[in-house]
C-alpha cells in the first residue's frame, strides 16, 4: 500500500529557534497532503492542507506565518514552526490520498519538543 | 462536517470479538465511513471503510445500519496488538478528516 513518511521522527530544539518537519510520499505522487496536530491524551486536530505549487489552506485558528508549509513537489510537503515555543511542543502528524484506493495514509508522525 | 459519536472506551479480553459502535446520525448520502486506529506514539493506521454495504478486509468488517445513522467495527479476535484508540471519520469528497475523540480499546490478557 501507499506509504508516508515523516522526518524527523523527533526534535528538540530551543525555544525561539525554527523547526523544520518533511512529509514524503514514497511510492505515489501527492498533490495534495494533510498536517495534523495532537497534544497529549487527545485527538488529531487538523492544521492545513498542503497544496503543490500553491499556497496552503489554513484551519481557523491557525496562524499562518508561525506555520509555514511548501509543497513544493508531488512527493513533499514540509511544515516548518517557526520561533518556536514551549506551547508549539506537540505530536505532528501528514497524511495523503492513496491515488488508487479510496483512503488516506498517514505518517508515523513528528514528536517536537520546545525547550 | 458531520459529526460522529462513539464511546470513550471500551475492554474486550483477548482472542473474543469485539464490536466498536459508531453514531453518525447526521450522514448525508454521499458520506463515506472511514475507520481508523492509532497505535500510542504512532500515526493513525487505515482499518476500513465502507459506503451503505457491509464490508470486510483481512484486518476487521465494518458493519453499517440500514438508514446509514450508524456503524460497528468489528474485530473478529482482538489481540493485545489491537488496543489503541479507533477513530470512526465520516469523508464527503475531500481527504481532509476530521477526527472526534475515538474510542481507546483495552485488550485484556
Amino acid at each position: 500500500g501507499a506509504v508516508v513518511s515523516q522526518h524527523p521522527s523527533w526534535v528538540i530544539c530551543k525555544s525561539g529557534t525554527s523547526v523544520k518537519i518533511e512529509c514524503r510520499s514514497l511510492d505515489f505522487q501527492a498533490t495534495t497532503m494533510f498536517w495534523y496536530r495532537q497534544f497529549p491524551k487527545q485527538s488529531l486536530m487538523l492544521m492545513a492542507t498542503s497544496n503543490e505549487g500553491s499556497k496552503a489552506t489554513y484551519e481557523q485558528g491557525v496562524e499562518k506565518d508561525k506555520f509555514l508549509i511548501n509543497h513544493a513537489s508531488l512527493t513533499l510537503s514540509t511544515l516548518t514552526v517557526t520561533s518556536a515555543h514551549p506551547e508549539d511542543s506537540s505530536f505532528y502528524i501528514c497524511s495523503a490520498r492513496d491515488p488508487i484506493g479510496q483512503e488516506a495514509f498517514f505518517g508515523q508522525g513528528t514528536r517536537l519538543t520546545v525547550v | 462536517d458531520a459529526k460522529t459519536t462513539q464511546p470513550n472506551s471500551m475492554e474486550s479480553n483477548e482472542e473474543e470479538p469485539v464490536h466498536l459502535p459508531c453514531n453518525h446520525s447526521t450522514i448525508s448520502g454521499t458520506d463515506y465511513i472511514h475507520w481508523y486506529r492509532q497505535l500510542p506514539s504512532q500515526g493513525p493506521e487505515y482499518v476500513i471503510h465502507g459506503l451503505t454495504s457491509n464490508v470486510n478486509n483481512r484486518m476487521a468488517s465494518l458493519a453499517i445500519a440500514e438508514d446509514r445513522k450508524s456503524s460497528t467495527l468489528i474485530l473478529h479476535r482482538a489481540t493485545l496488538r489491537d488496543a489503541a484508540v479507533y477513530y470512526c471519520i465520516l469523508r464527503r469528497g475531500t481527504y481532509k478528516y476530521i477526527f472526534g475523540t475515538g474510542t481507546r480499546l483495552k485488550v485484556l490478557a
